[in-house]
């Protein structure tokens, strides 16, 4: 079965430290995507990042950046240098290309980052 | 550019009193969503609508029905509300059922169940 953890509830950490947000996934499919959304105090989801299961390249984008190992199953996310603008909660999900592709997400549980100044 | 308009943002239900979450996108996406998220559970799947049309259940479906009522609205109703359906409803929306497309969400409907 598709399952995504996100074993960290909440990380506080004081303004320019690095942090990392582990994101570990289960599923039976060769083919499949990985996603990264950020959920602000004010509340809307915002995507930040898509990934394919034939794609281990790690990917930065600022000061942020993801390492895909399928070896380990896990999708990690850094924020370099954290800013008080990163606290939020972020969400790891899961999206099967399987015979049904309906294009459903599974969400891991998510994590609460504290950026304290 | 409004992206997926959620009504109402706000509302607070007495027990057994029905309702409708409107949901409305303005991308010409195909495929849309329903999802609840509670505490410390992530985002769950309560239905989806892979194009206009069609309708199938996700992951939490007891207790809700929906309406793909065109291309661009698709809604949620609750018949009977119940104090476990208080939660944060989000919807959302894709271009197509392909899986490597991300989903756009709008901003959430805070239902309270007294």
């Amino acid at each position: 079965a598709q399952k995504v953890t996100q074993a960290q509830t909440e990380i506080s950490v004081v303004e320019k430290e690095d942090v990392t947000l582990d994101c570990v996934y289960e599923t039976r499919d060769t083919t499949y995507y990985l996603f990264w959304y950020k959920q602000p105090p004010s509340g809307e989801l915002v995507f930040l990042i898509r990934r394919n299961s034939f794609d281990e390249q790690n990917e930065i984008s600022g000061r942020y950046s993801w390492n895909f190992q399928k070896s380990t199953s896990s999708f990690n996310f850094t924020i370099t240098a954290s800013q008080v603008v990163d606290s939020a909660v972020y969400f790891c999900a899961l999206s099967e290309w399987g015979s049904s592709n309906t294009g459903k997400l599974i969400f891991g549980q998510g994590t609460t980052l504290q950026v304290k100044p | 550019n409004a992206g997926v308009t959620q009504t109402p943002k706000f509302q607070v239900l007495k027990t057994g009193q029905s309702m409708t979450l409107q949901c409305a996108q303005d991308m010409n996406h195909n495929s849309m969503y329903w999802y609840r998220q509670d505490p410390g559970m992530g985002l769950r799947l309560i239905y989806y609508s892979a194009s206009e049309g069609t309708t199938d259940k996700g992951e939490v479906p007891n207790g809700y029905n929906v309406s793909r009522l065109n291309k661009r609205e698709f809604s949620l109703r609750l018949e009977s509300a119940a104090p476990s359906q208080t939660s944060v409803y989000f919807c959302a929306s894709r271009r197509g059922a392909e899986s490597n497309q991300p989903q756009h969400f709008g901003d959430g409907t805070r239902l309270s169940i007294l």
